[in-house]
C-alpha cells in the first residue's frame, strides 16, 4: 500500500514569504498525485493534481507543484503567500488505475498579516 | 452542477449507541463514493468505497460498516459506538477513474462520550 509523508505539520510565516511544503510517497509504480486544501470552515477541495505530462503543475491561487519521480516527491510551492492562504494542506497519492487515495497527515499553514 | 450533502453536521452520541451518517450526491449518476475519517494531525484515512449499488469495499477493520442502498446515497453505520470512533467523517465522490479529482462533502463531526 502507498504511504505519504508530509513534514513540518505546523508552518507559520508572514505575508509575502515563500512557501514550500514537502510531500514524499512510497510506491514504485505509476502514480497520480494530488494536493488538497481545507480553508477554515470550508470543504476540502483540490488545489492541483498530476497524472501525466509536464511534471510542473500549476494550480489555483498561484500554487504549483513539481513531480520528481526519482525522489518520489511532489512538493507544493507558492512564491508569495497571502493571509488568505491560511489553511490545512494535504498531499494525496493513488496508484495508476486504483481509486484508493492515501493522504499525508497534512500541513497546518498560518500566514500572519 | 454536482453537489454533495452530509448530515448531520455534528453528532454527540454515548458509547454503545448506534450510528447512521448519510451522504447523498446530486447532479451525477453512478459515482464512486468514499467514506473517510479525519483525525487531527493524522490526515484522512479511507474507510470504505463503493463503485455501485450494494458494492462496498472496506479498507480497514473496524467497528463501522457502510451501505449504498441507492445510486447516489452512501451510509456509514455502527451498531455500537466506541470512544475511538470519535472524529470527523468525510464523504467524497468522483466519476470512477483514479486520476479524477475526488469532491468532498462538508463532513460530520462525531463525538462519542
Amino acid at each position: 500500500a502507498q504511504s505519504v509523508s508530509q513534514h513540518n505539520h505546523h508552518v507559520i510565516l508572514s505575508e509575502a514569504a515563500s512557501l514550500e511544503l514537502g510531500c514524499n510517497y512510497s510506491y514504485g509504480g505509476t502514480v497520480n498525485l494530488f494536493w488538497y486544501v481545507q480553508y477554515p470552515g470550508q470543504h476540502l477541495q483540490l488545489l492541483l493534481k498530476y497524472f501525466s505530462g509536464d511534471p510542473l503543475v500549476k494550480g489555483i491561487k498561484g500554487f504549483e507543484a513539481e513531480f520528481i519521480k526519482s525522489k518520489f516527491s511532489f512538493n507544493l510551492r507558492k512564491p508569495s503567500v497571502q493571509w488568505s492562504d491560511t489553511a490545512e494542506y494535504f498531499c494525496a497519492v493513488n496508484a495508476y488505475g486504483n481509486n484508493r487515495l492515501a493522504f499525508g497527515k497534512g500541513n497546518q499553514v498560518v500566514v500572519i498579516p | 452542477s454536482q453537489t454533495i450533502h452530509q448530515w448531520p453536521a455534528t453528532l454527540v452520541q454515548p458509547v454503545g449507541s448506534p450510528l447512521s451518517l448519510e451522504c447523498t450526491v446530486e447532479g451525477t449518476s453512478n459515482p464512486n463514493l468514499y467514506w473517510y475519517r479525519q483525525a487531527a494531525g493524522r490526515g484522512l484515512q479511507l474507510l470504505f468505497y463503493s463503485v455501485g449499488i450494494g458494492q462496498i469495499s472496506s479498507e480497514v477493520p473496524q467497528n463501522l460498516s457502510a451501505s449504498r442502498p441507492q445510486d447516489r446515497q452512501f451510509i456509514l453505520s455502527s451498531k455500537k459506538l466506541l470512544l475511538s470512533d470519535s472524529g470527523f467523517y468525510l464523504c467524497a465522490w468522483n466519476g470512477g477513474r483514479a486520476e479524477e479529482t475526488q469532491y468532498f462533502g462538508p463532513g460530520t463531526r462525531l463525538l462519542v462520550l
